[in-house]
């Protein structure tokens, strides 16, 4: 399996609950992105990760936690969301170094905060 | 900090025609990376093509070319011949060199008519 993958594609949560979403890259970078997409708006940067270490974090709210346990994989760890955050949200990984710096994109997870 | 508009929304172009999307920034670097990225329905992000800032030359990848205005910070982005899987939404990027941020548009939504 080659690029970026998400699972899962679409998840609906109450704002209680606790669950996490998944990244894989398969592409031999070493910099991994989470962003967040919501309707007629630009997409908002979250977290950057290089080499595992977070080197980015864009004043997101503590109920989103992120983790990278190596550098082709990427989780987003939800607890206690708002209806606000319905959003889909993309994963992105990048040569940490490289000519073009280009970002390549997964699928996305459509998460729905009830 | 760098910011990246699309001022159209929505755009719309006949099957087989030429279009153009626009899309400025505002930076103080004056050396990036620019990007137009493609999202069709499905969702999957990928890149249309790339312009580096020290390039006078505007890039061009088969039906897509840019016209890259770096004094009037302007990147637009011509689609000849349009294909109904031309339809999507199209964002322009920024990317800094020197650190790991990349600033997106809010997209323009192309459709193709038959």
């Amino acid at each position: 399996e080659t690029g970026v993958t998400q699972t899962p594609r679409h998840l609906v949560m109450g704002m209680t609950n606790k669950k996490s979403l998944k990244c894989e890259q398969h592409l031999g970078h070493n910099a991994m992105y989470w962003y967040k997409q919501s309707a007629k708006k630009p997409l908002e940067l979250m977290f950057v990760y290089n080499f595992k270490e977070q080197t980015e974090n864009n004043s997101v709210p503590s109920r989103f936690s992120p983790e990278c346990p190596n550098s082709s994989h990427l989780f987003l760890h939800l607890h206690t969301l708002q209806p606000e955050d319905s959003a889909l949200y993309l994963c992105a990984s990048a040569p940490a170094k490289g000519a073009s710096y280009e970002q390549y994109f997964g699928p996305g997870t459509r998460l729905t905060v009830t | 900090a760098q910011t990246v508009t699309q001022s159209q929304p929505e755009m719309s172009v006949q099957e087989a025609e030429t279009v153009t999307l626009s899309c400025t920034y505002d930076t103080s670097e004056s050396d990036y990376y620019l990007f137009w990225y493609k999202q069709p329905p499905s969702r999957q992000m990928i890149l249309v093509i790339r312009q580096e800032a020290y390039k006078q030359q505007n890039a061009t990848e088969n039906r897509f070319s840019v016209n890259f205005q770096k004094a009037a910070k302007s990147f637009s982005l011509k689609i000849s011949d349009s294909q109904l899987g031309d339809a999507a939404m199209y964002f322009c990027a920024y990317r800094s060199l020197n650190n790991n941020d990349m600033r997106f548009g809010a997209g323009t939504r192309l459709t193709v008519k038959p």
